[in-house]
């Protein structure tokens, strides 16, 4: 899995985008970035995946340099209960046996 | 609802009692994985199970035990719990298609061993 580095919290207005960055220099061709979160110590969830292509679905976008190298997180509106901890991870899909190797995250807050 | 549901969700516990964590899951998902989050150490995970009958090590695999014997049921078993198992537990199921992102996780189970 190729490491990934993230800040170590953001803050953002409630209503406004939140952006969260992600660095994976060291990603391989065909690993895939991928976006859980945590609210509050109850179970991740999935929100994102992409491999080179911008991603967009109903909770958030996913922007992926053209090198790859990094990724941001986009929530375009963002509300108190995405207050949360955001974890990027990089791994291949379909051979890691449900193994998903969780990093320290972003501890997104945001504010009124 | 498509969940996974973990019972107990609280335990406390003695150092050597032996305990078990159910876990159960109503997607019809070959993968089953548990995970332990501590402070600063993030998840890492325990054991996973590609189907019935079928498990392997996670990361930190020493002192646990897990069975798969129903494809739906993937049970948590300490033989002789320590008090450095006191952790946060989740256990996550995925469909063999999506196993590598679109994991289903758990509320958790908040184990304390004193």
């Amino acid at each position: 899995d190729a490491k990934t580095t993230q800040p170590p919290s953001m803050d953002c207005a409630e209503g406004r985008a939140a952006n969260l960055p992600c660095n994976h220099s060291t990603i391989s061709g065909n690993e895939y970035v991928y976006w859980y979160r945590q609210i509050h110590s109850q179970g991740p969830q999935y929100i994102i995946h992409g491999l080179k292509n911008n991603e967009t679905n109903e909770m958030a976008s996913l922007i992926i340099t053209e090198d790859r190298k990094s990724s941001t997180l986009i929530l375009p509106h963002a509300t108190l209960r995405d207050t949360a901890v955001y974890y990027c991870i990089a791994n291949l899909l379909g051979t890691s046996y449900g193994k998903l190797t969780f990093g320290q995250g972003t501890i997104l807050t945001v504010h009124p | 609802e498509a969940q996974v549901t973990q019972n107990p969700r609280y335990l406390i516990t003695v150092t050597g009692k032996k305990l078990t964590v159910t876990c159960s899951q109503n997607m019809n998902h070959e993968y089953m994985s548990w995970y332990r989050q501590d402070p600063g150490l993030g998840l890492r995970q325990i054991y996973y199970s590609m189907n019935v009958e079928v498990t392997d090590k996670g990361d930190v695999p020493e002192g646990y035990k897990v069975s798969r014997k129903e494809k739906r049921n993937f049970p948590l078993i300490l033989e002789s719990p320590s008090p450095n198992q006191t952790s946060l537990y989740f256990c996550a199921s995925s469909s063999q298609t999506s196993a590598s992102y679109e994991q289903y996780f758990g509320p958790g189970t908040r184990l304390t061993v004193t």
